[in-house]
């Protein structure tokens, strides 16, 4: 197993554009999170499934942004009409219910120019 | 919500021990204490974590307070490679377990 994967790892969008990040998760780990991390800050909770359910949602999850994990494996994160204030490091982590770790991908970047 | 406070940036020479403090002061007691670390342009990497014992794993130990109120994240012998942020995290023992990251302390290490 190679770990957490993302894809794309860099994107550059003009604003106004919607955007689609995907995360595939380290196989069998039924806990899927994102976070947003922007620079000099460390990251924050964006969204929670457990399995192919949504159960916890941020505040800072406005409504242009979505995400799903259909079948409970990948996941994806949907930014519609991206701001500039959109820009940052998208970090997905999964973990398996019955311990705390989780683990990391490396993250998609968003620049909204 | 708990909080946790951590200086913002400490200094160490390879191979030297370093102590990476944590004040955790309004700490629950189902709180778990959570250290990950995040090396520059990678995600964040789990460390270790404990309740109320001290903890060994092949990375790092963990120091816990008699009184749970702060912990130190110990590195026995500091390397080029273990410069990064370090962030010391409640686990507020939801059914989610999120994470609520500070802004962490910067580690540089010296050769």
């Amino acid at each position: 197993d190679t770990g957490v994967s993302q894809n794309p790892r860099h994107k550059i969008t003009k604003r106004g554009q919607n955007v689609t990040f995907r995360c595939d998760p380290i196989s069998e780990h039924n806990r899927l999170y994102w976070y947003r991390q922007t620079l000099g800050q460390g990251p924050e909770f964006l969204t929670y499934f457990q399995n192919e359910a949504q159960l916890e949602k941020s505040r800072l999850l406005s409504d242009r942004f979505s995400a799903e994990r259909p079948k409970g494996s990948f996941s994806t994160l949907e930014i519609q009409r991206t701001e500039q204030g959109d820009s940052a490091m998208y970090l997905c982590a999964s973990s398996l219910e019955s311990f705390l770790e989780q683990y990391f991908g490396p993250g998609t970047r968003l620049t909204v120019t | 919500d708990a909080k946790t406070t951590q200086p913002n940036s400490m200094e160490s020479n390879e191979e030297e021990p370093v102590h990476l403090p944590c004040n955790h002061s309004t700490i629950s007691g189902t709180d778990y204490i959570h250290w990950y670390r995040q090396l520059p342009s990678q995600g964040p990497e789990y460390v270790i974590h404990g309740l109320t014992s001290n903890v060994n794993n092949r990375m790092a130990s963990l120091a816990i307070a008699e009184d749970r109120k702060s912990s130190t994240l110990i590195l026995h012998r500091a390397t080029l490679r273990d410069a990064a942020v370090y962030y010391c995290i409640l686990d507020y023992g939801g059914a989610t377990n999120k994470l609520i990251f500070g802004t962490g302390t910067l580690l540089a290490v010296q050769p």
